[in-house]
């Protein structure tokens, strides 16, 4: 699977849009985008996932670039209870059963009043 | 009504006893997970079964024991605890295999002393 690389902790202020990135140079073409959150003390959760195109549902927006190279979640308006680690997964689809999500360090989004 | 469900939220025994954490999906997905938070905050996958049976077995010693009587609970079976094995463990489902989302439980923290 390819490597994801995020920074380390971001901050935004609350009811700001939070634009988090992800590289992934080594992505492949069958390679899927997956953004999961970690709320303090609680189990991952999932936000959105996309191929190639942009992606938008109730919690988040994920804008991939053309060469599918580097990703942006964004979180319209963030709210107190959005500061949590977020994680970028690139996941394998290899067309069986033996796939698994890898967690990398994650970025920790800390939203301020 | 809670999707992912574990029991129990904490266990403290000590070094060589023999432990079990339970869990539960509603959702009625066919995969089931395992994954080890450790205190470094590194989540990583244990063991993944489908449709009752094992499909992904990680890098784990043997007195780790998945058992899943049905597709609706797979439960971790630790024998010889030793300290290493301190950690928040947590299950998580998916309908399928491929490019399913994982729900997540609250997680299990373990201590051993």
């Amino acid at each position: 699977d390819a490597k994801t690389t995020q920074p380390t902790s971001m901050d935004c202020a609350e009811g700001r849009a939070a634009n988090l990135p992800c590289n992934h140079s080594t992505i492949s073409g069958n390679e899927y985008v997956y953004w999961y959150r970690q709320i303090h003390s609680q189990g991952p959760q999932y936000i959105i996932h996309g191929l190639k195109n942009n992606e938008t549902n109730e919690m988040a927006s994920l804008i991939i670039t053309e060469d599918r190279k580097s990703s942006t979640l964004i979180l319209p308006h963030a709210t107190l209870r959005d500061t949590a680690v977020y994680y970028c997964i690139v996941r394998d689809y290899r067309g069986g059963s033996n796939y698994k999500l890898t967690f990398g360090k994650g970025t920790l989004l800390t939203v301020n009043p | 009504d809670t999707a992912v469900s574990q029991t129990p939220k904490y266990l403290v025994t000590q070094m060589g006893n023999d432990k079990s954490i339970k869990c539960e999906q509603n959702l009625g997905h066919d995969t089931m997970y395992w994954y080890k938070q450790d205190s470094k905050k590194f989540l990583k996958i244990m063991f993944s079964y489908n449709n009752k049976e094992l499909i992904i077995n990680e890098t784990v010693p043997n007195r780790f024991s998945p058992k899943s009587p049905d597709k609706a609970h797979l439960n971790l079976h630790i024998n010889s605890l030793e300290l290493g094995d301190s950690a928040v463990y947590f299950c998580a489902s998916s309908r399928g295999t491929l490019t399913d989302t994982q729900y997540f439980g609250p997680g299990t923290r373990l201590t051993v002393l």
